[in-house]
């Protein structure tokens, strides 16, 4: 069983339009975090959320953590290729390591 | 900054030979961690080190090994190479803890034949 499960595993959508990402679980997280992957390079860290509830913009990204710190989301506004990417989340249940989602693979087309 | 450097990018194995994945960090980070990357399985956690000469086993750590003798550098080791081990493999480093933000290094894919 995955201890984060990413919804959708794929998606494919044109250039200008929204989409939200979703990262759940049925434990509790302390925090999570969400990466970015580019083909062929390393995750990179966008942002990590702490509190419940808690909102965070990134320019047209916006995270959420959910009230009960079990599930967050990840959306993007106005979406362009160079959002292409694979995205990951990741969080730690109260282990002293990092577990990580399967990711939702976001191709943007022009 | 550099950050996290992986050595080689590519290589190529033959089953049952021996190498060395290089992973050094110049962040001064205590936490340092393998990851190999797989087609539907995700990131799993291969060993990781909390410092200097403490290391422990991650998810997936039979047929590696690791050492952590300076901050800096967290060398990963296939001890005799199988086709299962073919994957993408990350470094990473983190300046709090393990479970915290975690920044990684290019990758290295290796292909065991």
């Amino acid at each position: 069983t995955q201890l984060l499960e990413q919804s959708p595993q794929f998606l494919s959508i044109q250039e200008g339009e929204n989409l939200t990402v979703y990262c759940n679980s049925s434990s509790v997280f302390s925090s999570l975090q969400w990466y970015r992957q580019e083909p062929g390079e390393g995750p990179v860290l966008l942002v990590t959320v702490v509190t419940g509830g808690e909102v965070k913009k990134l320019k047209r990204l916006t995270f959420q953590f959910g009230d009960a710190r079990k599930d967050s989301s990840l959306h993007i506004t106005a979406a362009q290729p160079g959002d292409t990417g694979l995205y990951l989340c990741a969080g730690s249940p109260g282990y002293s390591t990092l577990t990580f989602g399967k990711g939702t693979m976001l191709l943007v087309s022009p | 900054n550099a950050g996290v450097t992986q050595t080689p990018k590519f290589q190529v194995l033959k089953t049952g030979q021996s190498m060395t994945l290089q992973c050094a960090q110049d962040m001064n980070h205590e936490y340092m961690s393998w990851y190999r990357q797989d087609p539907g399985m995700g990131l799993r956690l291969i060993h990781y080190s909390v410092g200097a000469g403490i290391t422990d086993q991650g998810e997936v750590p039979n047929g590696y090994n690791v050492s952590r003798s300076t901050t800096e550098d967290f060398p990963l080791r296939l001890l005799s190479a199988a086709p299962s081990q073919t994957s993408v493999y990350f470094c990473a480093s983190s300046p709090r803890a393990l479970n915290t933000e975690a920044f990684f290094g290019q990758g290295t894919r290796l292909t065991v034949v």
